[in-house]
């Protein structure tokens, strides 16, 4: 596609519960990274993925949280249990190879756990 | 975690002034420095990635300068607007991946 996709867009869970968040990066782009912006926060690293293989996992903040790449493309953030503390807006990025032109983000989703 | 901070947190400019906001981070581990625009409800948009110290990086009304040796990285705009009205991100890169955010510079530009 044009630019990075995340759905939904807007989730609201209930403690507790279960929930899936996607993103589908730029078509080629074999870097892909989840943020997580928490309120009066910049955004915080999760887990970075250079093709399948999750190459950096330290940002996840506990083992509710679990990310899959499973055909370097799509990408899948899985959350446990939720918590009210993980109401955050998740943000994911996608880049190509060597620096220069930044990361492309997609335009996050607004999880709210009450 | 890398303590990239900006300042000031937010401000309100009337259109057509001039604005700047710094970005400062520790200057070990250095690799590059992003600046991305972030409009409500849209996606953080890439302004610069700069790279080299004394580096000066232009984009229409908005410019940014880096000094990677003491620091700090500064983003002017020229001529306020009010789509300019966003958060602005600055962003530490320390290696090949993994950007470092600072809690970002909120403009509003008055009509």
């Amino acid at each position: 596609g044009a630019g990075v996709s995340q759905t939904p867009s807007n989730k609201v869970t209930e403690k507790g519960k279960y929930v899936e968040l996607r993103c589908d990066p730029i078509s080629g782009h074999t870097a892909l990274y989840w943020y997580r912006q928490s309120l009066g926060q910049g955004p915080e690293f999760l887990i970075y993925f250079q093709g399948t293989g999750a190459a950096d996992d330290s940002g996840l903040p506990n083992d509710r949280f679990f990310a899959v790449r499973p055909e370097g493309s799509v990408s899948t953030l899985k959350i446990q249990r939720t918590e009210r503390g993980d109401s955050a807006v998740y943000l994911c990025a996608s880049s190509s190879p060597g620096q220069g032109s930044g990361y492309t983000f997609g335009s996050g989703t607004r999880l709210t756990v009450v | 975690i890398l303590n990239v901070e900006q300042s000031p947190q937010s401000l309100h400019v009337q259109e057509g002034d001039s604005t700047n906001f710094t970005c400062s981070f520790p200057s070990s581990n250095f690799y590059a420095l992003h600046w991305y625009r972030w409009e409500t409800a849209k996606s953080p948009e890439a302004l610069f990635v700069m790279t080299l110290n004394g580096d000066e990086k232009k984009k229409g009304r908005i410019s940014a300068t880096l000094n990677t040796k003491e620091g700090y990285s500064y983003l002017y705009i020229k001529g306020s607007q009010p789509e300019d009205s966003a958060t602005y991100l600055c962003a530490l890169q320390t290696g090949a991946n993994n950007l470092f955010f600072g809690t970002g510079t909120r403009l509003t530009v008055i009509p």
